[in-house]
């Protein structure tokens, strides 16, 4: 149980273009989902908690408008990338909190590659 | 953001060795840490909660040890096989969030 999808794994987008990435919780619901960041050699980095039904909380230095967030049902989450560019290029992973506060459950993560 | 930090980086280790490595964390406002494997390609698998000073957990060979008042935690492996090459994750748990380390990769030679 407790499986995390994300969709695409990978993607290569021309800068201007927006890309959009699925997560979602397959065998669960999913009150809250995460999305991070993660640049070559470095940890994991929270860019913001989403919330179903409400808007999203966004970490310092996320930029809202950038990174469009929606959380339309209990299994579903979609960060979208706006007006790709190349600095944006980096590893995005999202996780899914369960049933017990502390768990969270991660998807294997999409690869955005901006040209 | 919290300083949560891991050493070694990487490590390359022979199969039926034992290994460990570490993860320090702010040992003030302690909730709790997380330990996860991540295998490439795939999703990073839960390994251990750890909520209490003196906590040893273990699942098989692996087993972890914490230290909240000096702000550390060991991860241990027993007798190293190739399926335990992977990165291993630790995050500090702050205020529902996780903190994230930036993982010790695990190589076991054949």
């Amino acid at each position: 149980g407790a499986v995390v999808s994300q969709h695409p794994s990978w993607v290569i987008c021309k800068s201007g273009t927006s890309v959009k990435i699925e997560c979602r919780s397959l065998d669960f619901q999913a009150t809250t989902m995460f999305w991070y960041r993660q640049f070559p050699k470095q940890s994991l980095m929270l860019m913001a908690t989403s919330n179903e039904g409400s808007k999203a909380t966004y970490e310092q230095g996320v930029e809202k408008d950038k990174f469009l967030i929606n959380h339309a049902s209990l299994t579903l989450s979609t960060l979208t990338v706006t007006s790709a560019h190349p600095e944006d290029s980096s590893f995005y992973i999202c996780s899914a909190r369960g049933t017990l506060d502390n768990e969270q459950f991660f998807g294997p993560g999409t690869r955005l590659t901006v040209l | 953001i919290l300083n949560v930090e891991q050493s070694p980086q990487s490590l390359h280790v022979q199969e039926g060795d034992s290994t460990n490595f570490t993860c320090s964390f702010p040992s003030s406002n302690f909730y709790a840490l997380h330990w996860y494997r991540w295998e490439t390609a795939k999703s990073p698998e839960a390994l251990f909660v750890m909520t209490l000073n003196g906590d040893e957990k273990k699942k098989g060979r692996i087993s972890a040890t914490l230290n909240t008042k000096e702000g550390y935690s060991y991860l241990y492996i027993k007798g190293s096989q190739p399926e335990d090459s992977a990165t291993y994750l630790c995050a500090f748990i702050n205020d529902y969030k996780l903190s994230f380390g930036a993982g010790t990769t695990v190589t076991v030679r054949a």
